[in-house]
């Protein structure tokens, strides 16, 4: 069974450009959240999808943005790119529609912005 | 919300010695997860541990979820080990895992 897929794993950017980062989850999962990771701040949370509603968003300003489409695929946007907005970004999925299910992650974008 | 620590934040060992991590939360669960940060990144899935004990190998985990923590033990540490290990736990009224700090491991030959 494929795991988490995410794309692209790595990407370069300019300061004011956007960029879209692609994840496919474990076959048959329906939930997906984002995850930034930052050394500063750690591994915070973005947001969570299910079945192609956004259910639970984290502290992130509206320059951050997802979707999730109908076979469970999610993208997540981030748009006028700031210096401070380089990090890991990861992606999990879980199989269960509450949050008692064990998440599971994707390898990670890891974006720079110059 | 609720807040995650974990200890120590930095541990060096020698090949084939013992270690335990500790991950405190500062309110109720209904689930905990430990992972271990590969170098390039991806979060690896070690245990799936709201409540009891699970052994996996050299590696086991305890979580006494009324007196608020868990415990991840290492036994016979390999140099392989090395890396980042993360406690993340869903409060019982939250909708999303936290992470905590991390403890950054360093086994050497």
């Amino acid at each position: 069974k494929a795991g988490v897929t995410q794309t692209p794993r790595y990407l370069i950017k300019t300061r004011g450009q956007q960029v879209t980062l692609s994840c496919s989850p474990i076959s048959g999962h329906r939930s997906v959240s984002w995850y930034q990771q930052t050394p500063g701040q750690g591994l915070q949370f973005l947001f969570e999808y299910f079945s192609e509603t956004q259910r639970n968003k984290g502290n992130f300003p509206g320059r951050f943005s997802g979707r999730q489409f109908s076979n469970s695929r999610s993208e997540m946007n981030v748009s006028t790119l700031e210096l401070g907005d380089s990090a890991l970004y990861l992606c999990a999925s879980s199989l269960k529609t509450d949050t008692t299910g064990e998440l599971f992650f994707g390898e990670g974008s890891r974006l720079t912005v110059l | 919300g609720i807040q995650v620590e974990q200890s120590p934040p930095d541990l060096i060992l020698q090949e084939g010695a013992n270690s335990t991590l500790r991950c405190n939360f500062s309110d109720s669960v209904n689930n905990l997860q430990w992972f271990h940060q590969n170098p390039w990144g991806q979060l690896i899935n070690l245990f799936y541990i709201p409540s009891g004990t699970k052994q996996n190998g050299r590696l086991s985990a305890t979580t006494v979820a009324t007196e608020r923590y868990s415990l991840l033990y290492i036994s016979s540490s390999q140099t392989t080990d090395s890396g980042v290990y993360f406690c993340a736990v869903v409060a019982n009224y939250g909708q999303n895992f936290v992470f905590g700090p991390g403890t950054r491991l360093s086994v050497l030959p």
